[in-house]
């Protein structure tokens, strides 16, 4: 099974507007983080928010906001009001924390944002 | 303060050549990461290692593939005889720590390899 699925290949949204990107995640393991990053046409990657399994409020960077919901399995992105910028891959990621000490993420497939003027 | 710095930015193979790709962590961090990102494709794990040691290295492919990282100097991958199919964009990460640590995970701006 995938560890990480992200099921919106691309989205469109409004240069001003909110939009959600939708990440879905699969551990069996209590403890555990979740991450966006950003990758620019330029191709570097952005950390923009993370996400602890303990954490009891949902985390928030600017206009970034995560809406994590446990029991669903869900880390779905927030971008409020949209800017050109903005317009990117977004991918999630998972890392777990596990017995073995070798903490890599697993990322999904990504979904391209494009913020329309 | 410089972040995880890799080098060089974009590298191009002839097939068989050798490619060397290396990575200096963020001053502080003793664990480093290797990514593979094929086109299209998010990053997938390649690599886990700490100062003279691989920690977990499951994601590294059988043959031709290898990493280290001494005690001094930056991390090198190191990818021996290319094929086409290793054209890809390799990201390094860095972090303070390994287990304890969920959060502090830095990437670098990653390496292009072309191979033609």
């Amino acid at each position: 099974a995938q560890k990480i699925t992200q099921t919106q290949p691309g989205m469109f949204v409004q240069e001003k507007e909110a939009v959600t990107l939708d990440c879905t995640y699969d551990t069996s393991d209590p403890s555990y983080g979740l991450f966006w990053y950003k990758q620019p046409s330029s191709g570097e990657m952005i950390f923009l928010i993370y996400q602890g399994s303990y954490d009891q409020q949902n985390a928030t960077e600017g206009r970034y906001s995560l809406n994590f919901q446990k029991a669903r399995k869900s880390a779905n992105l927030v971008i409020s009001a949209s800017q050109l910028g903005d317009s990117a891959m977004y991918f999630c990621a998972m890392r777990e924390a596990d017995q073995t000490g070798a903490n890599n993420l697993f990322f999904g497939t990504g979904t391209r944002l494009t913020v329309i003027p | 303060n410089a972040g995880v710095m890799q080098n060089p930015r974009h590298l191009v193979r002839r097939r068989g050549q050798e490619a060397r790709l290396r990575c200096s962590p963020m001053k502080g961090h003793s664990h480093v990461y290797w990514y593979r990102q094929l086109p299209e494709e998010g990053l997938k794990f390649m690599v886990y290692l700490q100062k003279e040691n691989i920690i977990d290295e499951s994601g590294m492919p059988k043959e031709r593939f290898s990493a280290e990282f001494p005690k001094e100097g930056p991390s090198i991958l190191r990818i021996q005889q290319v094929v086409r199919g290793d054209s890809a964009a390799y990201f390094c990460a860095s972090s303070p720590s390994g287990r304890t640590q969920i959060y502090g995970y830095t990437f670098g701006s990653g390496t292009r390899l072309t191979v033609v």
